[in-house]
């Protein structure tokens, strides 16, 4: 069965640092991986997702990430942090079968301090 | 275009009660999947429906029950409601349901069950 597992619940960083989100999946077949923010009392909006085309991946507000197969991981990184990337961050995985079923991590909080 | 909308946002029950939460769907979008957040979790995965059927399950009990209609909105039932059901409830719809198709969730229904 597909799983994600992110390490670290909460990272701070300060503004204008480099942020790293760990992300490491487990998958007995090429998976789908995905990263979703969620800003307080809010829904999860998209950051990118990887779905075996080009190994790094690009997406919204400057973050990407890259998928290493050899390392089992899908990092996200941002060069520069800012105030307004402070929230929850997750990656997910589909499971093969008739659903895209979304496995989810269990997330973590960024903060980002002056 | 407008997005995925649930309703209401916030709902209070108690025990043994039942609930329905609505979503409807991105325009176009022909699969709706449903999650439960709770507090400090990653979002679970419930079950799909993919053009008024149902195309997977998660491991939630048969008090959790849903509905698609044939304009793809959707509705989410839970009976008996216990305690444990307090969470966010999110929904998300994708155009199709192939397993590398982006979910856009809404804002999600926060349930307290007291």
């Amino acid at each position: 069965a597909q799983s994600v597992t992110q390490l670290g619940s909460h990272v701070s960083v300060s503004e204008g640092a480099l942020v790293l989100l760990r992300c490491n999946y487990s998958s007995s077949v090429p998976p789908y991986l995905f990263w979703y923010v969620q800003y307080p009392n809010q829904g999860l909006q998209l950051l990118l997702k990887y779905t075996s085309a080009a190994t790094l991946v690009k997406g919204i507000n400057g973050f990407e990430a890259e998928f290493k197969k050899s390392e089992t991981s899908f990092h996200l990184t941002k060069p520069s942090a800012h105030m307004s990337d402070a929230a929850e961050y997750f990656c997910a995985v589909t499971r093969t079968g008739t659903a895209s079923k979304l496995t989810f991590g269990t997330g973590t909080r960024l903060q980002v301090t002056l | 275009e407008t997005g995925v909308t649930q309703s209401p946002t916030h709902l209070i029950k108690t025990r043994g009660q039942q609930v329905t939460l609505r979503c409807s769907s991105q325009s176009g979008h022909n699969t709706v999947s449903w999650y439960q957040q709770a507090l400090g979790q990653g979002p679970q995965f419930i079950f799909q429906y993919y053009r008024e059927e149902e195309n997977g399950r998660g491991n939630f009990p048969p008090r959790f029950s849903g509905l698609q209609f044939p304009n793809y909105s959707s509705e989410l039932n839970v009976n008996a409601l216990e305690l444990d059901d307090s969470a966010l409830y999110l929904c998300a719809s994708s155009l199709d349901s192939g397993r590398q198709e982006t979910q856009y969730f809404g804002p999600g229904t926060r349930l307290l069950v007291l």
